[in-house]
């Protein structure tokens, strides 16, 4: 089992609406959680960290986190065609390595 | 401007050369970290260093090597025995402050085997 896994997607949303991402980790003790964009040919970048149970919001962004059920989401409000990119999941499963642990990634498309 | 410069942008490698990946940052961050990417793939750990003079194995680091003699500075060679070095390299640094481990990433150098 993958220890952070995503949908490959694509997933595939009309402008304006709502675009929700997901990722499961398989380490409970895991603490810190991030989300980065990645457009084609460049480096990722940081969107959103989260640390705690529950929402935390940041303009049309929205990371969600359950550690009970070992997921996190981000939700995109007001999808525009440039928010089309390949979102990274990224967890800490390991904290004696304080590493980071990344998905796969899921690829958005945001339809205009 | 703080941040992270990666250099070349572009590298292309003979079969039996090595080759060095230069990473730099004036973030001030004590940790750093060398990733690579394939197509479609996510990013796989090679090396990562916690404090100037130590670093430690990643998840893929055969063929790799390492050097951390400075704070600002994280070079990494692909030596000859790393067969597939076909790939996007990714350096990234974090603060390493308390649990967070928020890591900000270099542009990437892309690496060609010729």
């Amino acid at each position: 089992q993958k220890e952070v896994e995503q949908n490959s997607g694509p997933l595939s949303v009309p402008e304006g609406a709502i675009a929700s991402l997901n990722c499961t980790y398989s380490d409970r003790v895991s603490q810190s959680f991030f989300w980065y964009r990645q457009y084609s040919g460049k480096s990722p970048e940081l969107i959103m960290s989260i640390y705690s149970n529950g929402d935390k919001e940041d303009g049309r962004f929205t990371a969600q986190l359950n550690k009970a059920s070992q997921y996190v989401s981000l939700l995109i409000r007001d999808s525009q065609p440039s928010d089309s990119a390949t979102y990274l999941c990224a967890v800490n499963v390991d904290t004696g390595r304080r590493a980071l642990t990344f998905g796969s990634g899921t690829r958005l498309q945001v339809q205009p | 401007d703080g941040g992270i410069t990666q250099s070349p942008k572009y590298l292309f490698r003979k079969e039996g050369q090595n080759v060095t990946l230069s990473c730099e940052q004036n973030l001030n961050h004590d940790a750093m970290y060398w990733y690579r990417q394939d197509p479609g793939q996510g990013l796989r750990l090679i090396y990562y260093s916690q404090i100037v003079n130590d670093f430690q194995k990643g998840d893929i680091a055969e063929g790799y090597s390492v050097s951390r003699e400075k704070k600002e500075s994280f070079p990494l060679t692909v030596t000859s025995a790393q067969k597939n070095p076909t790939a996007f390299y990714l350096c990234a640094s974090s603060a390493e402050t308390g649990v967070t481990e928020t890591q900000y990433f270099g542009p990437g150098t892309r690496l060609l085997v010729l």
